[in-house]
């Protein structure tokens, strides 16, 4: 299917264990990023990528890890998951700097 | 530093109203783009409006028009003719740069309430 999908979309895991949030696009976007939204605090810029290998901190980078081998993919990794990182967690493409972003439709993470 | 700030967390409108829902943003870059997103209750991101920089002339999308003041880094939505559908949280987000990543950051968001 054409578009962008988050996987999973629901995710619930204990206080420090590893836990990797998928992101998958069809379009070739070369630009993507990765939202926490939290009550009060709109959506918060984790990570953000210009191309395969090319990655940069957002605004709330601390605990987490992306990487980018291919176009398509952008996987979010929390190294050592914390109850903070409790949040709906989006991810986000767009093909140059005056388009639109089309976001996938987020995974709730439950950190326990 | 880039920065954006909605200053209403919750607005009420009557049906058949215009509506203003207001952005301020700071950024040092001179070329930048402005988009406004509107999340219903069901979660998805829908996009509804963009202005560039550089572009002279408010957008406009249907019933939606942004007020873009450059010199007071305003960005404001105006939504005409409100409908019981436009009840839903709206964000104002903001682009910089010309290469790069293109770093696009949102603000906390207004909930907009149509009233019958």
């Amino acid at each position: 299917d054409a578009g962008i999908t988050q996987s999973p979309r629901y995710k619930i895991t204990e206080t420090g264990r590893q836990v990797t949030l998928m992101c998958h696009q069809t379009w070739s976007h070369s630009y993507m990023f990765w939202y926490r939204q939290d009550l009060g605090h709109g959506l918060r810029l984790i990570y953000y990528s210009a191309a395969a290998d090319i990655t940069d901190k957002g605004e709330v980078p601390d605990g987490y890890v992306v990487s980018r081998s291919k176009t398509e993919n952008f996987p979010l990794t929390l190294e050592s998951a914390t109850r903070s990182q409790t949040s709906v967690y989006f991810c986000a493409s767009t093909q140059a700097r005056n388009t639109e972003a089309f976001f996938g439709q987020g995974t709730r993470l439950t950190v326990v | 530093a880039q920065k954006i700030t909605q200053t209403q967390p919750g607005m009420f409108v009557q049906e058949k109203e215009a509506v203003t829902l207001d952005c301020t943003y700071d950024t040092s870059d001179q070329s930048y783009g402005l988009f406004w997103y509107k999340q219903p209750s069901s979660g998805e991101m829908i996009f509804l409006i963009y202005q560039g920089s550089y572009d002279e002339q408010n957008a406009t999308e249907g019933r939606y028009s942004l007020n873009f003041q450059k010199a007071r880094k305003s960005a404001n939505l105006v939504i005409s003719a409100s409908q019981l559908g436009d009840s839903a949280m709206y964000f104002c987000a903001m682009r910089e740069g010309d290469t790069g990543g293109f770093k696009t950051i949102f603000g906390a968001g207004t909930r907009l309430f149509v009233k019958a």
